[in-house]
């Protein structure tokens, strides 16, 4: 079965770059999710998309920015790169026309590994 | 404030040995539960889940609301249950997004 897949595998960047990051959902689902992970650290929520509109927002900083497309994959900007954004970034999905109770579970991509130079 | 707690960061256990990972959580409401394995070099995988009630490769889990604990479970633990675990909560409202707990790794050795 499709899994989400994330593009790319590993990033390298210097300070005050920009990157993006890419993930594609699990055919047929509607929501992403975006995390990141720093060494050693649980994955942190940074924000959701549902139907190609912002659902939720949790620790993204200002200099990073998302967008759902009407593919419904999603990409992540993220400019003026800092030494601490050296992380893993992960995507999720899940179908949540198909919402039921205890239907909240989300399926993860590989991740990003970005390393900030 | 919500929070999902794991205070061993290392489980170490012998195969066929009982496994108990802990899992307590503060959340002001009803929330979703749930484990989240992830094994070397592997993407993040839904392991259990309080509202289905399932066992899953022998692991099993409890939703405690007194105790507000969500411990996983293995009665006899095997060398291929080595990963890294983590808790995780949600609201109980579709498309919220999960709160890990900063994960326990399990190493089970023969």
């Amino acid at each position: 079965a499709a899994g989400v897949i994330q593009s790319p595998r590993h990033l390298i960047k210097e300070k005050r770059e920009t990157a993006t990051l890419k993930c594609y959902p699990i055919p047929r689902h509607d929501t992403v999710y975006w995390y990141q992970q720093g060494p050693g650290q649980d994955p942190q929520f940074l924000i959701s998309f549902y139907e190609k509109m912002q659902s939720d927002k949790g620790s993204i900083p200002d200099r990073f920015s998302a967008q759902q497309f009407s593919d419904y994959h999603s990409e992540l900007n993220m400019s003026s790169l800092e030494l601490g954004d050296s992380a893993l970034y992960f995507c999720a999905s899940r179908f949540r026309r198909q919402q039921g109770l205890g239907d909240n579970e989300q399926f993860f991509g590989p991740g990003t590994r970005l390393t900030v130079l | 404030a919500q929070r999902v707690t794991q205070p061993e960061k290392l489980l170490s256990v012998f195969k066929g040995a009982p496994v108990e990972l802990k899992c307590n959580y503060s959340y002001s409401g009803s929330p979703e539960l749930f484990w989240y394995v992830q094994y070397s070099r592997q993407r993040l995988q839904l392991l259990l889940r309080h509202i289905s009630r399932e066992s899953i490769k022998g692991f099993t889990a409890d939703l405690n609301k007194g105790e507000t604990s969500f411990h996983l479970k293995k009665p006899f633990a095997q060398e291929e249950d080595s990963a890294m675990y983590y808790c995780a909560l949600s609201r109980r409202q579709a498309g919220t997004a999960l709160i890990f707990g900063k994960g326990t790794t399990l190493s089970v050795s023969s």
